[in-house]
């Protein structure tokens, strides 16, 4: 079984700054994909970024960017230049790359961005 | 436009009483997903169906039952064997392009027991 780990059940930025966001995740599969997720206050669930495991190119996205790494299972997310409508919760997240596609999420993230 | 919605917003039920979530899909996707989340928790899978007439157990399907009977639509009844239903329920479908699988959520459903 896959488990996803958060271990920063909050935190805060001032708006324009940078913020990192940590993920950690264990599993016996080689081949797998990796998400962030944002949830607003509206509660709607939007896919931030995603990387596949077999890409050793960290994926981008506009402000958002991931630092994979797959030896050490970790996942972190940068936000660039914090704007006050990425005020939200972040949900990191894993599949495998075969069977039914389901995902296991982490606890998530509180982001509180300042002005 | 094509998404996925979920009705209603909000739902209220008394114990012991059977009710069910509505989900229904316009985007041709073959698998959904029903979630649960809980406070200072991630999202838990209930159940899921990958194709019509077909679908298993997740990590909590305990007091939970889906049916699967058309592409577009998986609902869930939370029945009265669920011990602590008050939750917010998401549903989810996805699918595969290039680059992988994509998973897509709808707006969701609070319920509380009373």
């Amino acid at each position: 079984a896959q488990t996803v780990t958060q271990s920063q059940p909050e935190m805060s930025v001032q708006e324009a700054e940078t913020v990192t966001l940590s993920c950690t995740y264990d599993t016996s599969e080689s081949n797998y994909y990796l998400f962030w997720y944002k949830q607003p206050p509206s509660r709607q669930m939007i896919l931030v970024i995603r990387q596949e495991a077999y890409k050793q190119q960290n994926a981008t996205e506009n402000r958002f960017s991931v630092n994979f790494q797959k030896a050490a299972k970790s996942f972190s997310l940068k936000i660039s230049d914090s704007q006050l409508g990425d005020t939200a919760m972040y949900f990191c997240a894993f599949m495998k790359q075969a069977g039914s596609y389901q995902l296991t999420f982490g606890k998530g993230t509180k982001l509180s961005v300042i002005p | 436009d094509g998404g996925i919605t979920q009705s209603p917003k909000y739902l209220f039920r008394k114990e012991g009483q059977n009710v069910t979530l509505s989900c229904e899909q316009n985007l041709n996707h073959d698998a959904m997903y029903w979630y649960r989340q809980d406070p200072g928790q991630g999202l838990r899978l209930i159940y899921y169906s990958q194709i019509v007439n077909d679908f298993q157990k997740g990590d909590i399907a305990e007091g939970y039952s889906v049916s699967r009977e058309k592409k577009e639509s998986f609902p869930l009844t939370v029945t009265s064997a669920q011990k602590n239903p008050t939750a917010f329920y998401l549903c989810a479908s996805s699918i595969v392009v290039a680059g992988g699988p994509r998973q897509f959520f709808g707006p969701g459903t609070r319920l509380t027991v009373l």
